[in-house]
């Protein structure tokens, strides 16, 4: 079983939708949650971090952890073209500063 | 706003050949890695670098990689004997040392390697 695992996409959405993109994760040691947003040529850039489980809001997103189940989502309200990219959750055992393992990233597009 | 800056954007090289990637980190930082993305592929964990020294490394930085941080400011990551398998975008990071947020790693633009 792979350590992370993301739903492969890609994803297409109207714009206005509501988006959800999960990962789930086989090594229960991972304690510190994380998405990055990467669009094209780019590097990775940090939108959520959560420590431990619960719900964290920032805006429009919403990032969820639930240890117990072992998986994580990102939810995004009101979609905007410029939220079309590629999402990536990251998790690590030790802390954010410590090596990240990535899942495979899903592509979003959002349709005007 | 302070980012994260590599050089070069692209590179091509000869298999066999050494390759240096370079990265200078955001100012204030003092947790550097090293991280790379095969086409197609997950973000890879290469290697972390704090005070000097290297923290943690994957399976993947084997003996032909090293990380040096020759100065105050840039942090490199060498490729001593190319082989075609190392072709890839590298991304360089940098984070605080400080808990919570001021943890998250802030990455680099990546440099693309291409090893013909």
């Amino acid at each position: 079983q792979k350590e992370v695992e993301q739903d492969p996409g890609p994803l297409s959405v109207p714009e206005g939708a509501i988006v959800s993109l999960n990962c789930t994760y086989s090594n229960s040691a991972f304690q510190y949650f994380m998405w990055y947003r990467q669009y094209s040529r780019k590097g990775p850039e940090l939108l959520m971090y959560t420590y431990s489980s619960g719900n964290k809001e920032d805006g429009r997103f919403t990032a969820q952890v639930d240890k117990s189940s072992k998986y994580i989502s990102l939810f995004i309200r009101d979609s905007q073209p410029s939220d079309s990219a590629t999402y990536l959750c990251a998790m690590s055992a030790t802390g954010a500063n410590s090596k990240l393992t990535f899942g495979k990233g899903i592509t979003l597009s959002v349709r005007p | 706003e302070p980012e994260v800056t590599q050089t070069p954007s692209h590179q091509v090289t000869q298999m066999g050949q050494e390759v240096i990637l370079r990265c200078v980190p955001i100012s204030n930082h003092l947790y550097f890695y090293w991280y790379r993305q095969i086409l197609g592929q997950k973000v890879e964990f290469l290697v972390s670098f704090y005070n000097n020294e290297i923290s943690e490394k994957s399976e993947i930085f084997d003996d032909q990689f090293s990380v040096e941080r020759p100065d105050g400011s840039n942090f490199t990551l060498k490729i001593r004997s190319t082989k075609l398998e190392d072709s890839a975008m590298y991304f360089c990071a940098s984070s605080e040392r400080l808990g919570g947020f001021q943890e998250t790693q802030y990455f680099g633009p990546g440099t693309r390697l291409l090893v013909l």
